[in-house]
């Protein structure tokens, strides 16, 4: 069974002060990694899909990265329009396109 | 381009009624699955549908149903409505039968009194 846990749970920031949240994961045969950002009452915003161990991808502040157990999302210099719930997710190679989530990370950037 | 539709945006039902919530993917988009978000559960898997087929089921009980139709829009039923059955319904498309794309509606909250 996949599974994916993310922390820390929240994390509060002042503006400009860079961190990571933390994605781990097990899959059985990775397809692809996914980061979400979603704002309250709203559908999950589409960030990033990261496909192989080494791969990097970026996004204003926000840079992605892959391991083969953990995905980290790196944010630079956040503002408050940073603040919001980013979930990570995976996708297996025998679960057609179906998404098993963490519990997401709540991020409260403070000006 | 029009991204994912859903409907109604919001609903509140009695337990015991039935409910039918709709989704119209991206134009283009084979695949739409469901997804029930929770603040004790997160989001979980309901089920996924391309070309008006079932193709993957998650762990809820059989009072959660869904359909395709050849326009690739989709619906999903709840019936006997529970209060647990209180979430955000959200809606995912993704434009092939494999995808590593997935992007969502905004959601229909569901409030079960």
């Amino acid at each position: 069974e996949d599974q994916v846990t993310q922390s820390p749970e929240a994390l509060r920031l002042q503006e400009g002060e860079s961190s990571s949240l933390n994605c781990s994961y097990t899959v059985s045969g990775l397809r692809g990694l996914f980061w979400y950002r979603q704002d309250p009452g709203k559908g999950p915003e589409f960030l990033f899909t990261l496909y192989s161990a080494g791969e990097e991808k970026e996004k204003e502040r926000l840079k992605a990265t892959l391991t083969k157990k953990e995905s980290f999302l790196h944010i630079t210099a956040p503002k408050p329009e940073d603040s919001a719930t980013y979930l990570c997710a995976v996708q297996g190679n025998n679960a057609g396109n179906m998404l098993t989530f963490g519990g997401g990370t709540r991020l409260m950037v403070k000006p | 381009k029009a991204g994912v539709t859903q409907t109604p945006r919001y609903l509140i039902k009695t337990r015991g009624q039935q409910v039918t919530l709709s989704c119209s993917p991206i134009s283009g988009h084979r695949s739409v699955s469901w997804y029930q978000q929770t603040p004790g559960q997160g989001l979980q898997f309901l089920f996924e549908y391309f070309s008006e087929t079932q193709r993957n089921k998650g762990n809820f009980p059989g009072r959660f149903s869904g359909r395709q139709f050849s326009n690739s829009r989709s619906e999903m039923n709840v019936s006997t409505l529970e209060l647990g059955d209180s979430a955000l319904y959200l809606c995912a498309s993704s434009p092939q039968g494999i995808s590593t794309e997935a992007f969502f509606g905004q959601g229909t909250r569901l409030t079960v009194v």
